[in-house]
């Protein structure tokens, strides 16, 4: 298993362009999230799906979308990038409430310009 | 968003010494409590999760203990080595399913 898989690893976007952070998982499981971390506030949760087609969002959503159409994916999407959203991103994927935890993807480290 | 409160922010211990440090959370509703450790430059890996009052949980040389009724946890380190060195993160899975982060503690054990 490849675990949790996020690409790119590192970008640089000007303020106004969009993206798509990509991550994949192929351990079957049904609940996947993003986090940013930031320096001095820890993890905070963007958004989270328990599940194809099923999404809600988190402590800070704002700036950002997502969708889950199957099980192994869980883009987030940029729509129109600020300096603010310049952070440290992971994706991460547990198979259910009562999983040992979850897996963390490598992380995509944004700056915004 | 569950409010979920670690201490101390950051410790320093002796290679050989003991250690521990608390998670609290203002309340006993909620799903499971998680301990991930996080070291510099990787992610975060999970350690415990927890989900009973009084449980207890071990991996090696660190533990955990879950006390809901009193809204704490502890994670313990017995005879702290170099490679201990890491944030140690808790987390709280509500019953929404949402897991909501503290901001760790940061243990730096010295040789």
């Amino acid at each position: 298993n490849a675990g949790v898989t996020q690409t790119p690893k590192f970008q640089v976007l000007k303020t106004g362009q969009s993206m798509t952070l990509q991550c994949a998982q192929d351990m079957n499981h049904e609940y996947m999230s993003w986090y940013r971390q930031d320096p001095g506030m820890g993890l905070r949760l963007i958004h989270y799906s328990v599940g194809a087609g099923i999404t809600d969002q988190g402590e800070v959503p704002n700036g950002y979308n997502v969708s889950r159409s199957t099980t192994e994916d869980f883009p987030l999407r940029l729509l129109s990038a600020a300096p603010s959203q310049t952070s440290v991103y992971f994706c991460a994927s547990i198979i259910g409430p009562m999983g040992n935890g979850y897996t963390f993807g490598s992380g995509t480290r944004l700056t915004v310009v | 968003i569950l409010n979920v409160e670690q201490s101390p922010q950051s410790l320093h211990v002796q290679e050989g010494d003991s250690t521990n440090f608390t998670c609290s959370f203002p309340s006993s509703n909620f799903y499971a409590l998680h301990w991930y450790r996080w070291e510099t430059a990787k992610s975060p890996e999970a350690l415990f999760v927890m989900t009973l009052n009084g449980d207890e949980k071990k991996k090696g040389r660190i533990s955990a203990t879950l006390n809901t009724k009193e809204g704490y946890s502890y994670l313990y380190i017995k005879g702290s080595q170099p490679e201990d060195s890491a944030t140690y993160l808790c987390a709280l899975m509500g019953n929404d399913y949402k897991l909501s982060f503290g901001a760790g503690t940061t243990v730096t054990v010295r040789a």
